[in-house]
């Protein structure tokens, strides 16, 4: 298996424009978890979805930010506008069980 | 989920092996105890959870208190690899919205030198 794939793995961007990043769990996983990390904040969970629907999006910062699930097998995390203060590490994470298995996160710069 | 807490810092030689402790003193009777660890630059990388019991497994071994208060991450034999920041995490076991959240704090930095 390729584990979770992320695309894509770097972004840089303008403010204001918006920012789509994909996420590809591991096959058979029900969970996806999208996650991001930044030195002042840490790693914090975003929204995460079971069987496609979201299940907990308390951790989104903003109407700026949403996630969608179409299918089983992606997800997308959308930023529109983006701003400075959204520079991060997204990473997203997929589960069928209690353990989480992370992909290799997106690092994303807005300037 | 309950907090965790757990030294900023840990130094080990490398080959020795590696202890890392973690405080859980409000843990509720069905939550486990989980470690993750992320290496410079990567995704988090699940090592071992359990709930009562000592477990082992080919990273790691956990080392849980009998009152569950605290635990202690043992890596057997360092290696440089090992060089990451190692997070301890409380969990609910199943069931209710929380089940998959993880709530990561700021963890332990280990720190293996030659």
């Amino acid at each position: 298996d390729a584990g979770v794939i992320q695309s894509p793995r770097h972004e840089v961007t303008e403010m204001g424009q918006e920012v789509t990043l994909r996420c590809k769990p591991i096959s058979g996983h029900d969970y996806l978890f999208w996650y991001r990390q930044t030195m002042m904040r840490g790693l914090e969970l975003l929204i995460y979805f079971n069987n496609n629907v979201p299940i907990d999006d308390s951790g989104m910062p903003e109407d700026r930010f949403s996630a969608k699930m179409p299918n089983a097998s992606f997800s997308t995390l959308k930023i529109q506008p983006s701003e400075p203060r959204d520079s991060a590490v997204y990473f997203c994470a997929s589960s069928s069980s209690s353990r989480q298995y992370f992909g290799p996160g997106t690092r994303l710069l807005v300037l | 989920d309950a907090k965790t807490t757990q030294p900023t810092s840990m130094d080990c030689a490398e080959g020795r092996a590696a202890n890392l402790p973690c405080n859980h003193s409000t843990i509720s009777g069905n939550e486990y105890v989980y470690w993750y660890r992320q290496i410079h630059s990567q995704g988090p990388q699940y090592i071992i959870h359990g709930l009562k019991n000592n477990e082992t497994n080919e990273m790691a071994s956990l080392i849980i208190t009998e009152d569950r208060k605290s635990s202690t991450l043992i890596l057997p034999h360092a290696t440089l690899r090992d060089t990451a920041v190692y997070y301890c995490i409380v969990r609910v076991a199943s069931g209710g919205t929380s089940y998959g959240k993880l709530t990561f704090g700021q963890g332990t930095i280990l720190t293996v030198h030659p």
